[in-house]
């Protein structure tokens, strides 16, 4: 059983519409990460979030607005989405290690698969 | 250059034979090196880590890490049909930012 929670596990949304996909985490983990995978492809960085604050924003489009309402939870909301934007939408998070370092070692949930119509 | 490579297979190896699968990275002030496994229609599992030059060992997995040459592997072990995945190889760069690899296709041939 994972400890990252995605909801939901699939998602068909048309251009127009808003939609959030939600993760949450118990291990305490003060790191929290949005990752997109495309077929047969790595998972692409979208954001970061440390200590529920924005810390990476790899130059994502504004139709996709990320929100961390707590330590646990991590929201996606999405708006005005590209067919060209359907992939595997991957949370992760990390424990923070001493000083803010980063350990790097990342725990992922299921994943959202996202359709765009 | 790619800041993680990847070779990116298939590669295909004899059950109970030894997978040997490779990474580069291009950022030389990289300090944390990972391996992921990522099974099809699944999210990727973390199964490495590792952040000195060297051999780490957990069962059947090592890991391998020479900073010098930029170099990362993992070698299977009696390899299983189970260990038939793709894996993925990822660095936390300088940027604090965790960079993927495209990943290599591993068939374990029964």
């Amino acid at each position: 059983d994972t400890e990252v929670t995605q909801t939901p596990k699939h998602l068909v949304m048309g251009m127009t519409n808003k939609k959030s996909l939600k993760c949450e985490q118990h291990m305490g983990h003060r790191a929290m990460y949005w990752y997109k995978q495309k077929a047969k492809k790595p998972p692409e960085l979208m954001f970061v979030y440390s200590y529920e604050k924005l810390s990476i924003n790899e130059s994502v489009p504004s139709r996709f607005s990320p929100e961390c309402p707590n330590s646990s939870l991590l929201n996606l909301h999405l708006h005005a989405l590209q067919p060209e934007d359907s992939a595997l939408y991957l949370c992760a998070s990390s424990q923070e290690g001493t000083s803010g370092t980063n350990t790097g070692e990342l725990f992922f949930g299921e994943g959202s698969r996202l359709t765009v119509l | 250059q790619k800041e993680v490579e990847q070779n990116s297979g298939p590669l295909s190896v004899p059950e109970g034979a030894i997978a040997s699968l490779n990474c580069t990275y291009s950022d030389r002030g990289s300090q944390s090196f990972f391996w992921y496994r990522q099974y099809s229609g699944k999210s990727p599992e973390l199964i490495m880590s590792i952040y000195s030059n060297g051999d780490k060992e957990d069962g059947r997995f090592t890991a391998q890490l020479n900073k010098a040459s930029q170099y990362v592997s993992l070698l299977i072990r009696d390899s299983q049909p189970s260990d038939s995945a793709t894996y993925l190889c990822a660095v936390l760069n300088r940027d604090d930012k965790i960079i993927f690899g495209k990943g290599t296709r591993l068939h374990i041939l029964p």
